[in-house]
C-alpha cells in the first residue's frame, strides 16, 4: 500500500522558533505538495515541488520555505513560527499526470504558543 | 478568488437516505474533478473522480455528476451510512501539463442514525 508519512502528528512550538515538518513518500512520485487546512478555508497550497531541488510557491507561501534534497522527502520550514501558523498541515504526493490524484499523509497538527 | 466553491459548510442526513454534496467552479480550464473525504486528525482520502468528457461516474454507493455548462458537480451517496460522516472536499484541475489541484472549502456531512 502506498504511503505518505508525516513525522509528527502533533507539535507544540513557541513563537519565534524555527519549525521543521517532514514528509516522506515511498511511491517514487515526482510531485509533492504542502497544504494547510483551516476551518472555513479548506485546503490552501503553501508550496509544491515537481522534482528534486525544484520548488514553486503556492497560494500562501509567506512565512514558509521548503526543501527537497531527495525525491522521497519534502520538508516544510517555518522560519519564525507565529500564532497565525497554528493549523493542520498536510503533505501530499502525486505521480506526474495523467494520474491527477493526490495521496495525502495523516497530517501534523501544529500549535504555536 | 475562490475558484472552487462548496457553499454548504455542513449537511445533516438521516441514515439510509441520500446525501447530496454540491460544488461549483469558475475556471473554465478545469476539466478533471475529484472528491476527497476527510476524518478528523487524518489526511484526506480519494473517493471518486470524473473527467469532463463524462457527465456521470459511479462507484458503489458514490456517484459524481458533472454539469459543464453550469460549472457544477455533485456527489451523491446512497444509502448514507454513519461511517460517511466526515468532511468532503471537491477539487479540480486542468487536464494538461503539471497543474496542481484546487480545493474547495469543504462540507461537513453528518449522518444521523
Amino acid at each position: 500500500d502506498v504511503k505518505v508519512t508525516q513525522s509528527s502528528r502533533y507539535l507544540v512550538k513557541r513563537t519565534g522558533e524555527k519549525v521543521f515538518l517532514e514528509c516522506v513518500q515511498d511511491m517514487d512520485h515526482e510531485n509533492m505538495f504542502w497544504y494547510r487546512q483551516d476551518p472555513g478555508l479548506g485546503l490552501r497550497l503553501i508550496y509544491f515541488s515537481y522534482d528534486v531541488k525544484m520548488k514553486e510557491k503556492g497560494d500562501i507561501p509567506e512565512g514558509y520555505s521548503v526543501s527537497r534534497e531527495k525525491k522521497e522527502r519534502f520538508s516544510l520550514i517555518l522560519e519564525s513560527a507565529s500564532t497565525n501558523q497554528t493549523s493542520m498541515y498536510l503533505c501530499a504526493s502525486r505521480r506526474t499526470p495523467p494520474n491527477y490524484g493526490y495521496t495525502f499523509g495523516s497530517g501534523t497538527r501544529l500549535t504555536v504558543v | 478568488d475562490q475558484q472552487v466553491k462548496q457553499n454548504s459548510p455542513s449537511l445533516s442526513v438521516q441514515e439510509g437516505r441520500i446525501s447530496i454534496l454540491n460544488c461549483d467552479y469558475t475556471n473554465s480550464m478545469f476539466d478533471y474533478f475529484l472528491w476527497y473525504k476527510k476524518y478528523p486528525a487524518e489526511g484526506p482520502t480519494f473517493l471518486i473522480s470524473i473527467s469532463s468528457i463524462k457527465d456521470k461516474n459511479e462507484d458503489g454507493r458514490f456517484t459524481v455528476f458533472l454539469n459543464k455548462s453550469a460549472k457544477h458537480l455533485s456527489l451523491h451517496i446512497v444509502p448514507s451510512q454513519p461511517g460517511d460522516s466526515a468532511v468532503y472536499f471537491c477539487a479540480a484541475s486542468p487536464n494538461f501539463g503539471n497543474e496542481k489541484l484546487t480545493f474547495g472549502t469543504g462540507t461537513r456531512l453528518t449522518i444521523i442514525p
